[in-house]
């Protein structure tokens, strides 16, 4: 199985709306990835977590919000957004947190609209 | 820092018609490279991947061969489908002491036409 698994699919939220974004992965991988997607262009990465501790953070705004609660689940908790946050939002795994060359699997994504 | 260029599309394509998307990279010491395919509305997949030099990834027709002397992976396939119409990334990985960072390029958009 190498599935990673993202809920929703699709969320719009308004300013002033405090929501969640879900990732789950059950592949006994210890290093989890947010990246942040616009249109037309590449996979921008955000956060990484590494044996669940929180090991980068790319100078993402502090409206987002990471949390790893164990080893198979991510999420993101969104609040405050302003309409240029709307992108889709990807969560990825792999197996190992330190190193390099290991290949990362990603989730189908969450389409996020903010109005 | 490390960087990933991919040719610039949109590349249009007949069916059966070969490809090849070429991609060269700058990295310091010896990253991992990938491609990877997203299909519209989707996430990404990994397509296929090399970790060492002269290595060869191939996945579902696509071959890419790992060419250190010349920072090159480019992405290649003898005969495409509609089915293969899809944005590409070619992508590396930077090891850092805690987790690995995918850095991609661009993104190369494939069309092919029945």
């Amino acid at each position: 199985d190498t599935e990673v698994t993202q809920t929703p699919k699709h969320l719009v939220m308004g300013m002033t709306n405090k929501k969640s974004l879900k990732c789950e992965q059950h592949m006994g991988h210890r290093a989890m990835y947010w990246y942040k997607q616009k249109a037309k262009k590449p996979p921008e990465l955000m956060f990484v977590y590494s044996y669940e501790k929180l090991s980068i953070n790319e100078s993402v705004p502090s409206r987002f919000s990471p949390e790893c609660p164990n080893s198979s689940l991510l999420n993101l908790h969104l609040h405050a957004l302003q309409p240029e946050d709307s992108a889709l939002y990807l969560c990825a795994s792999s197996q190992d947190g330190a190193g390099g060359g290991t290949e990362a699997f990603f989730g189908q994504g969450t389409r996020l609209t903010v109005v | 820092g490390n960087s990933v260029t991919q040719m610039e599309g949109p590349v249009t394509l007949s069916e059966e018609a070969f490809l090849t998307i070429n991609c060269t990279y700058t990295a310091t010491g010896y990253p991992s490279l990938f491609w990877y395919v997203q299909y519209p509305g989707e996430g990404l997949q990994l397509l296929l991947k090399a970790t060492k030099a002269d290595d060869k990834g191939s996945n579902k027709g696509f071959e890419a061969t790992y060419r250190k002397e010349t920072t090159s992976f480019h992405l290649e396939k003898g005969s495409v489908q509609v089915s293969d119409s899809a944005v590409y990334f070619c992508a590396l990985s930077d090891a850092m002491e805690y987790g690995n960072k995918l850095v991609f390029g661009a993104g190369t958009i494939l069309r092919v036409k029945s």
